[in-house]
């Protein structure tokens, strides 16, 4: 079963606006990551946070994790048309040495 | 730095048939991913191998799915018999270190059994 869930399944905004994307997880965990996915291509690795971090920024993307409501989010600002698509998140879970992905947001960005 | 190669990209097979895909990992990395994504889902992990050792095939139908990854580098993903639920795009993804950093993701397999 997946590991994480993200809210909301879809996200539609316009351009210049941000996005904010949830993404809850069931067991503890090394690290959380987000990826985005393109429609029909690969995923791509946005940003790492470990357990031991609260909060990371990478350019237009700040991700936040508390780890005691088993949570991340990821805000992406001054959205663009180009940022549309999926994102995922994906966990490491303790003891695990895997990583597990979440369901997923589909964002839509209206030029 | 060439990223993780994939081949075929499509293939289009009968139900009961049989199918395989290939991965090349970028060079170096002990980790490999192969992940099933059917649409409009997240992708589940199907197996996980460090170097040439399975970490976790839990999530592996092993009535119908075979993995194997030999000398720790290449890796391939079998199938058979396909169902129709097979239909999904496999995905493969590399890492220097298993789940503690980055996985690079291949473009895929769109498989579509019919």
């Amino acid at each position: 079963s997946q590991q994480g869930e993200e809210d909301p399944q879809a996200l539609s905004i316009q351009e210049g606006e941000n996005a904010t994307m949830n993404c809850s997880y069931k067991t503890s965990i090394n690290n959380l990551q987000w990826y985005r996915q393109n429609s029909g291509r690969g995923l791509v690795h946005l940003i790492l946070i470990r357990s031991n971090e609260r909060e990371k920024h990478s350019g237009r993307l700040r991700v936040t994790l508390d780890t005691s409501k088993k949570s991340s989010s990821l805000l992406i600002t001054a959205s663009r048309a180009a940022d549309t698509a999926s994102y995922f998140c994906a966990t490491d879970q303790t003891g695990a040495n895997n990583l597990f992905f979440g369901t997923g947001t589909r964002l839509t960005v209206i030029p | 730095e060439a990223g993780v190669a994939q081949s075929p990209r499509y293939k289009i097979i009968e139900k009961r048939q049989s199918v395989a895909f290939w991965c090349n990992p970028i060079s170096g990395h002990a980790t490999l991913y192969w992940y099933q994504q059917i649409l409009g889902q997240g992708p589940k992990l199907l197996i996980q191998f460090q170097n040439n050792g399975v970490v976790d095939d839990s999530q592996l139908p092993k009535d119908r799915f075979s993995a194997e990854r030999l000398k720790g580098v290449d890796s391939t993903l079998k199938i058979q018999p396909a169902k129709l639920e097979d239909s999904a795009v496999y995905l493969c993804a590399s890492s220097s270190w298993a789940g503690r950093g980055e996985a690079f993701f291949g473009q895929g397999t769109r498989l579509t059994v019919v």
